[in-house]
């Protein structure tokens, strides 16, 4: 079954520094996603990324935040300058069209210290 | 969205059939009742959608009412592994842009 990959598994950053968390979507899906979840909170919502662009975007998702689909399986989350808050699980997530039934990644766990 | 309530959290044994139960009294016409799954450090996992009467895949049951102001997720003969938040979501499912909202969820817990 095909399914949503996500590297690293677990990065350990400091303050200020800048990260990419790396996603590969399910390979003929066409809407993408990034949430986040902090630990022992909601999963929720950061960017929504359809036809090379984003689509939705939350409060969250503030200037420190980008997102890129450099190529045509990779799917990128650019954090700039992270924050201690920042330290959360991101999960992204692939849907093929239109529905509710997205495939999660198993996750980026992020520690900045 | 239509705003969900659901219980923090529900404890069963193996074997045992466990529903667990969703209100959204402000469920608009075109929305969809859907359900998650996640289990400790994995992404949330789609377990079944609805939007009237009954809906039943392999892993789980839907039934909702006439009146669709709450929905219950049944879930037949749980085992250890089915221990996972469950989280009931309402939206309108056709449109690309379906940004998942999810509550607190349900904590599911089964012993042995």
């Amino acid at each position: 079954e095909p399914e949503v990959t996500q590297t690293p598994s677990h990065q350990v950053t400091q303050m200020g520094q800048e990260v990419i968390l790396r996603c590969v979507p399910i390979s003929n899906h066409l809407y993408f996603y990034w949430y986040r979840q902090i630990l022992g909170q909601k999963v929720e919502f950061l960017v929504s990324f359809y036809n090379n662009e984003i689509s939705e975007k939350s409060e969250i998702f503030d200037d420190q935040f980008s997102v890129e689909r450099p190529d045509g399986s990779n799917f990128t989350l650019k954090i700039r300058s992270t924050k201690l808050e920042d330290s959360a699980m991101y999960f992204c997530a692939s849907m093929q069209g239109g529905g509710y039934e997205q495939y999660f990644g198993p996750g980026t766990r992020l520690t900045v210290t | 969205l239509a705003k969900t309530t659901q219980p923090i959290s529900m404890d069963s044994y193996e074997g045992q059939e466990v529903n667990i139960t969703c209100s959204h009294n402000n469920i608009a016409t075109n929305d969809y009742i859907t359900w998650y799954q996640q289990f400790p450090s994995q992404g949330p996992r789609f377990i079944i959608q609805g939007y009237k009467t009954k809906v039943t895949n392999e892993v789980a049951s839907l039934f909702i009412p006439a009146d669709r102001k709450s929905s219950t997720l049944s879930l037949p003969r749980v085992s250890l592994s089915d221990t996972a938040v469950y989280y009931c979501l309402v939206g309108v499912p056709n449109s690309g842009y379906s940004t998942l909202t999810f509550g607190k969820g349900t904590m599911l817990l089964v012993s042995p």
